[in-house]
């Protein structure tokens, strides 16, 4: 069964350095997404792409936040400058269709466990 | 704004308990309901979902119905395995075509002991 992967598993870094998440969505999708999960609260939503371009951001992602899709497989998560309250489970997920209905299912990636020293 | 209330865990039960994990919502319109379950090191798998007042959502046993005169999505199990123990996150999305984003509750961690 297809699914979504993401890569590393974790990752560590010092404060203010750049970090990219990469996500590989199911072949056929065309809405990618990405939420976050601090320890111990819940899943955010951050942003979500179509047709290379943001199709709809939440306020936690600000300035700091880009996303890309660099090829055709490809969905990268960038942080330019990362703070402390930057650790967090990082999730990938896609969707396949563009109406309402079809935008429904989100198939969600293991994660990506970022940790910021 | 939108938000999901999911009770607190963690919940343990015994096998073959009845099990039921309260979600109430709150939302402007009719939103999309989800159930989602995270295994111990894996990622968010939808369980299930209702898309509409009064519409069953049901897999693997478990069910939910959309109350919209409780705003609630309740999830229900009549009898549960040691396999179910896992993370579960009631979500919902708003209605409108714009709306792309889940909003999640805190998840609710079960137990069940053999």
């Amino acid at each position: 069964e297809p699914e979504v992967t993401q890569t590393p598993s974790h990752q560590v870094t010092q404060m203010g350095q750049e970090v990219i998440l990469r996500c590989v969505p199911i072949s056929n999708h065309l809405y990618f997404y990405w939420y976050r999960q601090i320890l111990g609260q819940k899943v955010e939503f951050l942003v979500s792409f179509y047709n290379n371009e943001i199709s709809e951001k939440s306020e936690i992602f600000d300035d700091q936040f880009s996303v890309e899709r660099p090829d055709g497989s490809n969905f990268t998560l960038k942080i330019r400058s990362t703070k402390l309250e930057d650790s967090a489970m990082y999730f990938c997920a896609s969707s396949e269709g563009v109406g309402y209905t079809l935008r429904n299912t989100q198939y969600f990636g293991p994660g990506t466990r970022l940790t910021v020293l | 704004g939108n938000s999901v209330t999911q009770m607190e865990g963690p919940v343990t039960l015994s096998e073959e308990a009845f099990l039921t994990i309260n979600c109430t919502y709150t939302a402007t319109g009719y939103p999309s309901l989800f159930w989602y379950v995270q295994y111990p090191g894996e990622g968010l798998q939808l369980l299930l979902k209702a898309t509409k007042a009064d519409d069953k959502g049901s897999n693997k046993g478990f069910e939910a119905t959309y109350r919209k005169e409780t705003t609630s999505f309740h999830l229900e199990k009549g009898s549960v395995q040691v396999s179910d123990s896992a993370v579960y996150f009631c979500a919902l999305r708003p209605s409108g075509g714009g709306a792309d984003g889940l909003t999640f509750g805190k998840g609710t961690h079960l137990i069940i002991q053999p």
